[in-house]
């Protein structure tokens, strides 16, 4: 079946620093990527996707390219904001023929300084 | 910005006694989830349900959970003798496609004592 690797946290960062979170994945075919993020005392949200090889997805700054020469999709910002303090899921979506259950690491938690 | 509720927002219970989580799902969804995340883990699959029967579940879903979605609206979760080990954050999710993406709830926090 899928699974995913994702570097292990936590990551704590100064503000406007870079940020990247290494994502690798195994899995049968190409799957959709997604990674999630989760606030505190929240529940998990989409925060980017990418469909097929060489798209890169991208939402408030974040960005991860699907490479399916290294079964990547790696998260980056340029510059991180306090309020980007969170945990960071990536989930290759579900095998073919499975009803549509992501699997999920541990996340990765990231704390981001003043 | 249509959303997943979940209800309630934090229970206490007693090891041994029953309890039922609650979600609403997004309106024309049709696949559903619950997830949970003991402190400080990784987010765990349960279950999904689909066509109002169980498509899937992992080995974490034992004889002591059911699922229903007993008015079409509503997508439930029982557990029916509660351990301490059960104490965890429960995620209800769905998904419009199969394969796509997952819209959560903000989660229950069952407190098992």
């Amino acid at each position: 079946g899928n699974s995913v690797t994702q570097m292990e946290g936590p990551v704590t960062l100064s503000e406007e620093a870079f940020l990247t979170i290494n994502c690798t994945y195994t899995a049968t075919g190409y799957p959709s990527l997604f990674w999630y993020v989760q606030y505190p005392g929240e529940g998990l949200q989409l925060l980017l996707k990418a469909t097929k090889a060489d798209d890169k997805g991208s939402n408030k700054g974040f960005e991860a390219t699907y490479r399916k020469e290294t079964t990547s999709f790696h998260l980056e910002k340029g510059s991180v904001q306090v309020s980007d303090s969170a945990v960071y899921f990536c989930a290759p979506a579900p095998r073919f023929g499975s009803q549509g259950n992501l699997i999920f690491g541990k996340g990765t938690k990231l704390s981001v300084k003043p | 910005e249509p959303e997943v509720t979940q209800t309630p927002s934090h229970q206490v219970t007693q090891m041994g006694q029953e309890v039922i989580l609650r979600c609403v799902p997004i309106s024309n969804h049709l696949y559903f989830y619950w997830y949970r995340q003991i402190l400080g883990q990784k987010v765990e699959f349960l279950v999904s349900f689909y066509n109002n029967e169980i498509s899937e579940k992992s080995e974490i879903f034992d004889d002591q959970f059911s699922v229903e979605r007993p008015d079409g609206s509503n997508f439930t979760l029982k557990i029916r003798s509660t351990k301490l080990e059960d104490s965890a954050m429960y995620f209800c999710a769905c998904q419009g496609v199969r394969a796509g993406e997952l819209f959560f709830g903000e989660g229950s926090r069952l407190t098992v004592l």
